[in-house]
């Protein structure tokens, strides 16, 4: 079975702090993403990459970074943590299936509190 | 430009169906997506569907697909109380990897 991990189910730091999520697939996977997810605002993707050290703004960039040193591990990173970045986080690697399509496997989320 | 909507909130009782909504506004889609989320878990893919199919059945899901009015709709027959989750519909342009996701219905089932 394929498994996207991240690092922490929940999270609360203060304004101002530094913070990284961490997500790690065992797939092999080349795309990975990271999405939040607000009530009534579904998914939306903040960053995503597509092979090792290669990254693409989704559709809500700003206020966040990424990092993808290796091809396993895709990390956010918040570098300095705003109260309307308190959200669910969620990663998912990507696997193509057949006739072109791609199904994206999600962690868990972390659910991040920023006081 | 991309947008998915559906509808926030459904409630069904034990053993009817249900039919979850969703429209899109991007003619060039190419596969769409249901995917469900149970409470504190990750996003779960249920079903798929390519472009220049109408409909596509799986056990107690059917999703139909009207593409001249940009609506996808999945029914689950006979629905549990372990189909409450949150449903979300998403697409897919063009041979891009980026789903574009609408905001979730709620489905609430009562026994």
């Amino acid at each position: 079975d394929v498994k996207v991990t991240q690092s922490s189910r929940y999270l609360v730091k203060r304004t101002g702090e530094k913070v990284f999520l961490e997500c790690v697939q065992d797939m092999d996977h080349e795309n990975m993403f990271w999405y939040r997810q607000d009530p009534g605002l579904g998914l939306r993707l903040i960053y995503f990459s597509y092979d090792v050290k290669m990254k693409e703004k989704g559709d809500i960039p700003e206020g966040y970074s990424v990092s993808r040193e290796k091809k396993e591990r895709f990390s956010l990173i918040l570098e300095s943590a705003s109260t309307n970045q308190t959200s669910m986080y969620l990663c998912a690697s990507s696997f193509p299936l057949a006739g072109g399509a791609n199904e994206q496997f999600f962690g868990p989320g972390t659910r991040l509190t920023v006081l | 430009g991309e947008d998915v909507e559906q509808s926030l909130f459904l409630s069904v009782r034990e053993g009817d169906s249900s039919v979850i909504n969703c429209t899109y506004t991007d003619s060039s889609s190419t596969y769409l997506y249901w995917y469900k989320q149970e409470p504190g878990a990750g996003l779960q893919l249920l079903t798929y569907i390519f472009s220049n199919m109408d409909m596509k059945q799986d056990q107690r899901l059917t999703v139909l697909l009207n593409k001249k009015d940009k609506h996808l709709s999945l029914r689950i027959a006979d629905t549990q109380t372990g189909d409450s989750a949150i449903y979300f519909c998403a697409e897919i342009l063009d041979a891009g990897n980026m789903l574009t996701f609408g905001g979730g219905t709620r489905l609430m089932v009562k026994p």
